[in-house]
């Protein structure tokens, strides 16, 4: 069965500190997407990245960037420089890869960023 | 539309009463998804449809949730007979569905309480 890790529930930070948040992951399958998406206060899901399991390239978007190693079954994201903006639960997600064009996600449990002034 | 609308935004029901939630998926998507997160961080699948067929149900609590997406018409969820456990906020998503795997866009959710 697929499954979805994110040992780190919380984490705070100082504004500026750059940090790194966990995912880690289980699956049988070949074939399958990796995502992360951000869920501010105000509860909204926002999409950050999707990764399909062939393509293990890093990936840097402005102050964020992606770690994704099938070795160790870990799709790790690290935010440089972190902003107060930030602050939100972040969550990583595995697709169904049964269904290829509209496989479900199976998230895991979230983690809280918080960063302080 | 460009995004997913979801009514209502809030939703109080005291238990055994119904509810029904509903979803406008972005025009052209051809996949719906529920979800439900309970206690603000853990997700559950529910249902999945493509176009207005059932996808993938295995999410679903089969005795008191049902769910539809008819044409022409926004998909909805219904909950016959609330508990206090099915307080929670529901979130649908819709994907394109063609071509490459593609992300699915969430809306902004309803927020069900159930006193």
């Amino acid at each position: 069965a697929q499954k979805v890790t994110q040992a780190q529930t919380e984490i705070s930070v100082v504004e500026k500190e750059d940090v790194t948040l966990d995912c880690v992951y289980e699956t049988r399958d070949t074939t399958y997407y990796l995502f992360w998406y951000k869920q501010p206060p105000s509860g909204e899901l926002v999409f950050l990245i999707r990764r399909n399991s062939f393509d293990e390239q890093n990936e840097i978007s402005g102050r964020y960037s992606w770690n994704f190693q099938k070795s160790t079954s870990s799709f790790n994201f690290t935010i440089t420089a972190s902003q107060v903006v930030d602050s939100a639960v972040y969550f990583c997600a595995l697709s169904d890869p049964i269904y290829n064009q509209g496989g479900k996600l199976i998230f895991g449990q979230g983690t809280e960023l918080s960063v302080k002034p | 539309g460009e995004e997913v609308a979801q009514t209502p935004k809030h939703l109080v029901r005291g238990e055994g009463q119904k509810a029904k939630l509903y979803c406008a998926p972005i025009k052209g998507h051809s996949y719906v998804f529920w979800y439900q997160q309970v206690l603000k961080n853990e997700f559950k699948f529910l249902i999945s449809f493509q176009n207005e067929n059932v996808f993938d149900e295995t999410g679903m609590p089969k005795e008191r949730f049902s769910a539809k997406c008819l044409p022409n018409s926004p998909c909805s969820l219904e909950i016959q007979a609330t508990k206090l456990e099915d307080s929670a906020v529901y979130f649908c998503a819709s994907s394109p569905g063609e071509g490459v795997y593609n992300e699915q866009f969430f809306g902004p959710g309803t927020r069900l309480t159930v006193l």
